[in-house]
């Protein structure tokens, strides 16, 4: 069964600092899709990335940056430059296909991310 | 603007009372999930529906019920049968067609059983 592992419950950081959460999974498919999902206070989750399985280059979106990497089975997300702003829980995620087509999705527990000003 | 809206924000519920919660979406997806989520435990998923007329159970979905009579709602009922409904319930919606399984997610439900 798909499994995502994020080792950090909580990090707590100062403004500026650089910030990486790390998720870790498993899985027995050969094509799957990684989601890194941001939930702030307000409860709602936000979409922040997707990446399929044959696509191993690395992400940049703007202080955003993530690092695939199969060998280890890992999807790491970093924050460039941290923010207030950025405080939340962080949510990484495996797609598993269900026998109608559609896909469901496999939550870590999520890292809670403490920026301090 | 297109999205998710669940209804009502937050529920107080009494032992023994079944209670629904709503979710609708304008965004004309096919699929359509439930989710709870408790503190430290990430998201689980309750129910699933791929198509109107039709739905899953996910992982959790003990002392829970759903309809999908129309393809914009997904109403969820936890029943006096779920032995601790306090949590947050989030529903999300995602294109059938659309096999990456991105979910766009409202915001959420919040139950708490007095």
């Amino acid at each position: 069964a798909q499994k995502v592992t994020q080792a950090q419950t909580e990090i707590s950081v100062v403004e500026k600092e650089d910030v990486t959460l790390d998720c870790v999974y498993e899985t027995r498919d050969t094509t799957y899709y990684l989601f890194w999902y941001k939930q702030p206070p307000s409860g709602e989750l936000v979409f922040l990335i997707r990446r399929n399985s044959f696509d191993e280059q690395n992400e940049i979106s703007g202080r955003y940056s993530w690092n695939f990497q199969k060998s280890t089975s890992s999807f790491n997300f970093t924050i460039t430059a941290s923010q207030v702003v950025d405080s939340a829980v962080y949510f990484c995620a495996l797609s598993e296909a269900t026998q109608g087509g559609s896909e469901k999705l496999v939550f870590g527990k999520g890292t809670k991310l403490t920026v301090n000003p | 603007d297109g999205g998710i809206t669940q209804s009502p924000k937050y529920l107080f519920r009494k032992e023994g009372q079944n209670v629904t919660l709503s979710c609708e979406q304008n965004l004309n997806h096919d699929a359509m999930y439930w989710y709870r989520q408790d503190p430290g435990q990430g998201l689980r998923l309750i129910y699933y529906s791929q198509i109107v007329n039709d739905f899953q159970k996910g992982d959790i979905a003990e002392g829970y019920s759903v309809s999908r009579e129309k393809k914009e709602s997904f109403p969820l009922t936890v029943t006096s049968a779920q032995k601790n409904p306090t949590a947050f319930y989030l529903c999300a919606s995602s294109p059938w067609t659309d096999p990456t399984g991105e979910q766009f997610f409202g915001p959420g439900t919040r139950l708490t059983v007095l």
